[in-house]
């Protein structure tokens, strides 16, 4: 049972570009959304994260977008860099924690020089 | 960098043997949660620790069991394992009142034959 469908599973860019990774939940209780970013033979950092409360919220480079009533939320990189390629989650919580983070399967993300 | 770390980095182990993996979690943080990471594949909520009470569990058979110390160090603990049991085993602290932030360690590679 998949509870944050994630998309693309990979996505190739030119630099400069905006890759845009999109994720759906289903869980209505769900009222907190990060996202991560993971290199090779690392743990996942937390980079942004959002509140349904908010439509958007910008953090840098990286800008989370959250659709309510669609329950949907992506995530914009802006003037991509090559150091930006690394493997990207959206994950959802709520109920105040005790249930973990549900993940996505990740997005491996490729920024062409 | 986060302050979380984790040892061993990696273990390789047989079907039907026990594994202890452990956990520090960062400086003021009170809460642990554990993750297993297959490969290709987003992290899955095992079960998160609060001052030393289990208080959240996903859908991991009851071989997956843990502990957290007054430190709020922790440890993982699977019996009997099984080929499937192979994956990055992460954990992630927080402080209680702001569980959402959730900081990962760099992981346990596990394997087994």
């Amino acid at each position: 049972q998949q509870q944050v469908k994630q998309s693309p599973q990979s996505l190739i860019v030119q630099k400069g570009g905006i890759p845009i990774i999109n994720c759906a939940y289903e869980n209505t209780a769900f009222d907190y959304f990060p996202w991560y970013q993971q290199f090779p033979g690392k743990g996942p950092a937390l980079l942004i994260a959002i509140r349904p409360d908010v439509s958007e919220k910008k953090e840098g480079r990286f800008t989370i977008s959250f659709n309510k009533s669609a329950k949907q939320f992506s995530l914009h990189i802006m003037d991509s860099q090559p150091g930006d390629s690394a493997t990207y989650f959206c994950a959802a919580a709520g109920g105040g924690g005790a249930d973990g983070l549900t993940f996505g399967k990740g997005t491996h993300l490729i920024i062409q020089p | 960098e986060t302050g979380v770390t984790q040892s061993p980095t990696h273990l390789i182990k047989t079907r039907g043997q026990q594994v202890t993996l452990r956990c520090s979690s960062q400086s003021g943080h009170n809460t642990v949660s554990w993750y297993q990471q297959a490969l290709g594949q987003g992290p899955q909520f095992i079960f998160q620790y609060y001052r030393e009470e289990e208080n959240g569990r996903g859908n991991f058979p009851p071989r997956f069991s843990g502990l957290q110390f007054p430190n709020y160090s922790s440890e993982l603990n699977v019996n009997a394992l099984e080929l499937d049991d192979s994956a990055l085993y992460l954990c992630a602290s927080s402080f209680g009142g702001q569980w959402e932030t959730q900081y990962f360690g760099p992981g346990t590679r596990l394997l087994v034959l």
